[in-house]
């Protein structure tokens, strides 16, 4: 069972689309975390969000810490093919859900 | 930004045999490592913590005895699957943290084990 939950499992949408990935759970983290994950390599760290209904941007992505804690989004504004790849949250860095895999067609 | 490091990147074994993966924090110490296992199409699964000097705390489910953690030094970790069998071929990505309670984690580029 997986402590956080992620949706959707997978997504292929066209170029230029926007998109949001969601994350939740039913704890409570002092922390969470982004990652994209490349195949065949490590995760790589995106952004990690610490207060309650925080937002922060990084150029087309834009992440949202729940007020509660327990949950998060990772919003994606016109999407490229370069956006391709796995998506990972993980509570207090550890707690991984099963992720999302976004690809996105030219 | 901070690098770490694993060693093999990839290794094929016969069943039966031991495997030792190193991770190495390459420029800054890491007090805290971490272990994962990653099955094809899943997420990270979190195998052991790993704190430099003492034992490592396995997760529920994880065989101490069978995976093997040590760390010796502020930026060396090893993970060695003893007596490895077809069902421990996974992708092992090991983690680091450079200070107690950061919550930013450097990753591994991640080791894939095939058992024959």
């Amino acid at each position: 069972t997986q402590l956080l939950e992620q949706s959707p499992q997978f997504l292929s949408i066209q170029e230029g689309e926007n998109l949001t990935v969601y994350c939740n759970s039913s704890s409570v983290f002092s922390s969470l975390q982004w990652y994209r994950q490349e195949p065949g390599e490590g995760p790589v760290l995106l952004v990690t969000v610490v207060t309650g209904g925080e937002v922060k941007k990084l150029k087309r992505l834009t992440f949202q810490f729940g007020d509660a804690r327990k949950d998060s989004s990772l919003h994606i504004t016109a999407a490229q093919p370069g956006d391709t790849g796995l998506y990972l949250c993980a509570g207090d860095g550890v707690r991984f859900g099963a992720g999302t895999r976004l690809t996105v067609k030219p | 930004g901070a690098v770490v490091s694993q060693h093999p990147s990839w290794v094929i074994c016969k069943s039966g045999t031991s495997v030792k993966i190193e991770c190495r924090s390459l420029d800054f110490q890491a007090t805290t490592m971490f272990w994962y296992r990653q099955f094809p199409k899943q997420s990270l699964m979190l195998m052991a913590t790993s704190n430099e000097g003492s034992k490592a705390t396995y997760e529920q489910g994880v065989e101490k005895d069978k995976f093997l953690i040590n760390h010796a030094s502020l930026t060396l970790s090893t993970l060695t699957v003893t007596s490895a069998h077809p069902e421990d071929s996974s992708f092992y990505i090991c983690s680091a943290k450079d200070a107690p309670g950061m919550e930013t984690q450097y990753f591994g580029p991640g080791t894939r084990l095939l058992v024959l």
